[in-house]
């Protein structure tokens, strides 16, 4: 079935970087756009970035623009977030989504996990 | 960037009770509004997409209506496993917001 494991979330200090990994299997991996979507704890939801199914497009929210970068490896099934001059206020679940047929998100990660703190 | 605002905060419901969400765009997102269930410790699940079809395998008593810029999601009779967090979004323009979501707790 669809499938979507992300993994390299921790503890990490402020400045410092973090790259996050998100597998995914039981789908063309490669004919699909991909996001990031974060949340705090006991806060909502935010986008935080997109790549276009061939790697030709990258969007990213404000708020991350500038210090976070997606890429993905269609090789692997893999999508990746490089997330560098981490602040108190990235720490959040981080969660990889597929947008489908329905042009939303159909489908989830479990989520990592990154706390950003001294 | 479109603002997307739900009320209640939070809604308190009786099982077997109609529950009524909104939600609100600053600005028209036509029919691309989706609605997401979220479960403590869960990802969140795509329940309704183009306001108001239903994704695979969710139940009839779930239904969404409304354009442009106002929408709601009716929960017709409250199941134990519908006591969540619900999150509207809008895919009509860049980014693709959320709102800041209702929780349905147990009345």
């Amino acid at each position: 079935q669809v499938q979507l494991v992300e993994s390299g979330g921790g503890v990490v200090q402020p400045g410092r970087s973090l790259r996050l990994s998100c597998a995914a299997s039981g789908f063309t991996f490669s004919s699909y756009g991909m996001h990031w979507v974060r949340q705090a704890p006991g806060k909502g939801l935010e986008w935080v970035a997109v790549i276009w199914y061939d790697g030709s497009n990258k969007y990213y929210a404000d708020s991350v623009k500038g210090r976070f970068t997606i890429s993905r490896d269609n090789s692997k099934n893999t999508l990746y977030l490089q997330m560098n001059s981490l602040r108190a206020e990235d720490t959040a679940v981080y969660y990889c989504a597929l947008v489908g047929a329905t042009d939303a998100f159909d489908i989830w990660g479990q989520g990592t996990m990154v706390t950003v703190s001294s | 960037e479109i603002v997307m605002t739900q009320s209640p905060a939070t809604l308190s419901v009786s099982p077997g009770e109609r529950a009524t969400l909104s939600c609100r765009a600053s600005q028209s997102v036509s029919s691309n509004l989706a609605w997401y269930q979220q479960k403590p410790g869960q990802a969140p699940r795509l329940l309704i997409y183009g306001a108001s079809t239903r994704a695979t395998g969710i139940p009839a008593r779930f239904s969404g209506s409304g354009s442009g810029t106002e929408f709601t999601l009716t929960i017709s009779s409250l199941q134990s496993e519908d006591f969540a967090v619900y999150y509207c979004q809008q895919y009509n323009n860049w980014p693709p917001n959320f709102g800041g979501g209702t929780k349905v707790e147990i009345k």
